[in-house]
């Protein structure tokens, strides 16, 4: 059972326009929701995150919108370049008896054409 | 630099093989975690740890051993490696204090490869 669901799983986009990647989560128990970029042959590196008590955060070219209602969040990368070429994951945690236990969307592949 | 370092980077086992993915963090976190990569997946939860001496189950524990003996170092040990055990290995750790969560902070994975 996939708890947190991301689409699309491969995305192109041109140089300079618009990155959007969606999520969709199910358990209102998550309180945490982070945006993982990874580069081949490495390890993911957390990219930005938000509460839900927050409708939009905003890290430079970087956008989570955060719908409560609808249990949805989605990244957006503005002005995108050939560097954002990578995957990207969402996911969604919640504490469990002091833990913090995180899980992942599917990944989306992005690459930025030149 | 201070992070979470993986060894070994890459191995080949044969069916049956055990063997132990190291995992060291310098960063005093006392929230560590192990995820396999697999293509279409994710990451998924293996085994965790709030602390030194406490260890739990994620996911997808079956056929992996963890133990903390200190805050330090979150070994997986595979008992008798299977096909189905190729995969990504990622070890994680992270700060969590009460009524927080923060980012983890991530190792460059440990690439196995089961025949």
């Amino acid at each position: 059972q996939q708890q947190v669901k991301q689409s699309p799983q491969s995305l192109i986009v041109q140089k300079g326009g618009i990155s959007i990647i969606n999520c969709a989560y199910e358990n209102t128990a998550f309180d945490y929701f982070p945006w993982y970029q990874q580069f081949p042959g490495k390890g993911p590196a957390l990219l930005i995150a938000i509460r839900p008590d927050v409708s939009e955060k905003k890290e430079g070219r970087f956008t989570i919108s955060f719908n409560k209602s609808a249990k949805q969040f989605s990244l957006h990368i503005m002005d995108s370049q050939p560097g954002d070429s990578a995957t990207y994951f969402c996911a969604a945690s919640r504490r469990i008896q002091g833990a913090q236990k995180l899980v992942f969307g599917q990944g989306t592949r992005l690459t930025i054409n030149p | 630099n201070a992070g979470v370092t993986q060894t070994p980077k890459f191995q080949v086992l044969k069916t049956g093989q055990s063997m132990t993915l190291q995992c060291a963090q310098d960063m005093n976190h006392e929230y560590m975690s192990w995820y396999r990569q697999d293509p279409g997946m994710g990451l998924r939860l293996i085994h965790y740890s709030v602390g030194a001496g406490i260890t739990d189950q994620g996911e997808v524990p079956n056929g992996y051993n963890v133990s903390r003996s200190t805050t330090e170092d979150f070994p997986l040990r595979l008992l008798s490696a299977a096909p189905s055990q190729t995969s990504v290995y990622f070890c994680a750790s992270s700060y969590s204090p009460p009524g927080g969560n923060y980012g983890y902070t991530f190792g460059s994975g440990t690439r196995l490869t089961v025949v």
